[in-house]
């Protein structure tokens, strides 16, 4: 079988800095991705870990660790527009199933 | 061209009707996925193509039937849906090769099934 948890909820203020974890069981493990998607919008892919480390694209970074099936996505310098739901997301078999966790839904408030 | 363009935006049919729902990417893609949606949920993996050939269904029922007529398009055949399949359909592409892992989503198509 396979499983993603992350938090249901996560609330921040404004500039501040937040992290969202996701731990996973899975076998066939390719690599751990991150998707934000808006109220009515459709999801829109953020970052891709394959191995263990961290990956910064701009304000948002994501960090893996294979041996502990554990990562976690930081978002600095919140702003309102981050208001949004944050998935993780697994991709295994041959890399062409990519199975999401329950998303995690951030407010950002000012 | 970074797009994949769904249609219709929002469809509402009869359990008795025959509807598809359309999806085009023109990227070079040659995988193609559909994936189903519920409000407050995670995309639900419904079935992969690639290049043209269904590689994954994920135990889908038949009511649902996907088509890949060319390596742009992607079809959803959609026949005698119940009430519980309303839900957010989105069709999203990725490279077969390389390492990203990125998925490029349309908007979806937004179903209400009467």
């Amino acid at each position: 079988g396979q499983s993603l948890e992350q938090p249901s909820e996560v609330t921040a203020v404004e500039g501040a800095i937040v992290q969202i974890n996701c731990t996973y069981q899975t076998s066939g493990f390719y690599g751990l991705s991150w998707y934000q998607q808006h109220d009515g919008g459709a999801p829109t892919f953020l970052s891709y870990n394959a191995l263990d480390g961290l990956e910064e694209t701009g304000r948002f970074s994501s960090f893996l660790s294979r041996s502990d099936s554990y990562g976690y996505l930081l978002l600095q310098e919140l702003q309102m527009k981050d208001s949004a739901s944050y998935f993780c997301a697994v991709k295994r078999a041959g890399g062409f199933k990519t199975i999401f966790g329950a998303g995690t839904r951030l407010f950002v408030k000012a | 061209d970074t797009e994949v363009t769904q249609t219709p935006k929002h469809l509402v049919m009869g359990m008795t009707n025959k509807k598809s729902l359309k999806c085009e990417q023109h990227m070079g893609h040659r995988a193609m996925y559909w994936y189903k949606q519920k409000a407050k949920k995670p995309p639900e993996l419904m079935f992969v193509y690639s290049y043209e050939k269904l590689s994954i269904n994920e135990s889908v029922p038949s009511r649902f039937s996907p088509e890949c007529p060319n390596s742009s398009l992607l079809n959803l055949h959609l026949h005698a849906l119940q009430p519980e399949d309303s839900a957010l359909y989105l069709c999203a592409s990725s490279q077969t090769s390389g390492n990203t892992g990125e998925l490029f989503f349309g908007e979806g198509s937004r179903l209400t099934v009467l």
